[in-house]
C-alpha cells in the first residue's frame, strides 16, 4: 500500500493558463475524490467516481473544471482558463466502496495563479 | 444543508495540558464522523471516527464520542505533546446526502509549548 499520490506537488501558472492534476488512488479502491482547500479553510467537496462513472459533482465545479478517472484507476482534473480565485490546494482521496467507508487522502497539489 | 462547526483557533497549550476541540455537526440523515490531522506540510490523516450514536472512536490518545442528543463530536486528549501541533478538522459522512462525500469544518489549530 503506497498510498494516495498526486502529481504535481506544486503548480504555478498564469491567470488563462489550463492546468492538469493527476491522483493515483490505493490501489483496490474503487472510490475516488477530489477537494478543494483554500488558505484557512477545510476541504471542499468538489466530486467523485466510482470506478469510471463520475457520480456527484459539487456546484463548485464550474464549467470551467472537468474531471475524468477513464479506466477506474488514476483521475485527471483539469483547470481551463485558470482565474485568481482558483489558487487552492487540490486533495484526492480514495476509498473502498463501502457506505461510510474512510477516505484517505493524498498529499495534495498546491495551485497558484499569478 | 450538512454543516460542521468547531471552536476557532489558534489553540495554545503546554506540554501535558488536556486538550479539548469543539465540534458540532448538522445533517439530514445519520452521519459518520470523524476527526482529520494535518501535520506541517504533510496531507489530511484520519485520526478517529465513529459511526453511530454514542461510539467513541479512538487514536494515539485522542478520544471522540459521536452524541446524538447535543450533535457532538468533541475531540480530547489527555495529556498533549509537541509532536501533536497540527491542524485538526471534524468531519462528517451522510449518506442520505447523496454519495460518500465529507463536510468539514474549518480547522483548529493547535500549538502545544514545552
Amino acid at each position: 500500500d503506497t498510498g494516495v499520490s498526486q502529481d504535481p506537488r506544486h503548480k504555478i501558472t498564469k491567470r488563462g493558463q489550463n492546468v492538469t492534476f493527476r491522483c493515483d488512488p490505493i490501489s483496490e479502491h474503487n472510490r475516488l475524490y477530489w477537494y478543494r482547500q483554500t488558505l484557512g479553510q477545510g476541504p471542499e467537496f468538489l466530486t467523485y467516481f466510482q470506478n469510471e462513472a463520475q457520480l456527484e459533482k459539487s456546484r463548485l465545479l464550474s464549467d470551467r473544471f472537468s474531471a475524468e478517472r477513464p479506466k477506474g484507476s488514476f483521475s485527471t482534473l483539469e483547470i481551463q482558463r485558470t482565474e485568481q480565485g482558483d489558487s487552492a490546494m487540490y486533495l484526492c482521496a480514495s476509498s473502498l466502496p463501502v457506505s461510510q467507508e474512510t477516505q484517505y487522502f493524498g498529499p495534495g497539489t498546491r495551485l497558484l495563479v499569478l | 444543508g450538512d454543516s460542521v462547526t468547531q471552536m476557532e483557533g489558534p489553540v495554545t497549550l503546554s506540554e501535558e495540558a488536556f486538550l479539548t476541540i469543539n465540534c458540532t455537526y448538522t445533517a439530514t440523515g445519520y452521519p459518520s464522523l470523524f476527526w482529520y490531522v494535518q501535520y506541517p506540510g504533510e496531507g489530511l490523516q484520519l485520526l478517529l471516527k465513529a459511526t453511530k450514536a454514542d461510539d467513541k472512536g479512538s487514536n494515539k490518545g485522542f478520544e471522540a464520542t459521536y452524541r446524538k442528543e447535543t450533535t457532538s463530536f468533541h475531540l480530547e486528549k489527555g495529556s498533549v505533546q509537541v509532536s501533536d501541533s497540527a491542524v485538526y478538522f471534524c468531519a462528517l459522512s451522510d449518506p442520505t446526502g447523496g454519495g460518500n462525500k465529507l463536510t468539514f469544518g474549518t480547522g483548529t489549530q493547535l500549538k502545544v509549548e514545552l
